[in-house]
């Protein structure tokens, strides 16, 4: 497609299971990056891929997050040992140019609603 | 305290008015500001992208404008559609020269348009 691809789009989990998100960027896209967003409020990051580098990781909450890219397209972010707090819309978002270049506008996937029971 | 701060939360205009959605921020140094469309369910659109030396910027219906003196920036939706019904996200891009994780959100106006 020519968008962003995230899945599934909706996941329930009980608490402690592990959960994992998958998202595939618009292709050719270099930047990629995972942002949380809970109900109400504006996505907050949480990290950032440069191709296969994650460059930036300072916004994941916990060790319990966990984010790849190993061929520097697919992305997938894992949560485990999931706790209630961990219930928000993830969303991806790729640019098509590298970090230090702005003014470009982040495309964005629908999101992956996850509700830990 | 929040270092993009939008007003009013939510709004409710009838189909056909204009409306203008505010959006004050503290964030240093300042890269650019853009603004967003997220409808429910669905992932934010870009709008508009501005940088330090724009004051305004449209796109369509969507005029933005920044003062980067007073750190304000204004969305104004002119001859309003059901279809403008969604969240509007300001965004300020941080100048951190070559890091991401940048982007401050704010956290969203959410407008309403009536029949």
């Amino acid at each position: 497609g020519a968008g962003v691809s995230q899945s599934p789009r909706y996941k329930v989990a009980k608490r402690g299971q592990d959960v994992a998100l998958r998202c595939d960027p618009i292709s050719g896209h270099v930047s990629l990056f995972w942002y949380q967003q809970a109900l109400g409020q504006g996505p907050e990051f949480l990290t950032y891929f440069q191709n296969e580098a994650q460059l930036d990781k300072s916004g994941l909450p916990s060790d319990r997050f966990f984010a790849e890219r190993p061929e520097g397209s697919v992305s997938t972010l894992k949560i485990q040992r999931t706790q209630q707090e961990d219930s928000a819309v993830y969303l991806c978002a790729s640019t098509s140019l590298m970090a230090g270049i702005s003014n470009q506008p982040q495309h964005f996937g629908d999101g992956t609603r996850l509700s830990i029971l | 305290k929040n270092q993009v701060e939008q007003s009013p939360q939510s709004l409710i205009i009838l189909e056909g008015k204009n409306c203008t959605l505010q959006c004050n921020y503290t964030v240093s140094p300042f890269s650019n500001l853009r603004w967003y469309k997220q409808d429910t369910g669905r992932g934010p659109v870009s709008l508009t992208i501005m940088t330090f030396s724009e004051n305004t910027k449209s796109n369509g219906r969507y005029t933005a404008t920044l003062d980067a003196d007073t750190k304000q920036s204004s969305l104004h939706i002119t001859a309003s559609q059901l279809s403008d019904s969604a969240s509007y996200i300001c965004v300020v891009e941080k100048d951190y020269g070559g890091s991401q994780g940048n982007l401050i959100f704010g956290k969203g106006t959410k407008l309403s348009v009536k029949p």
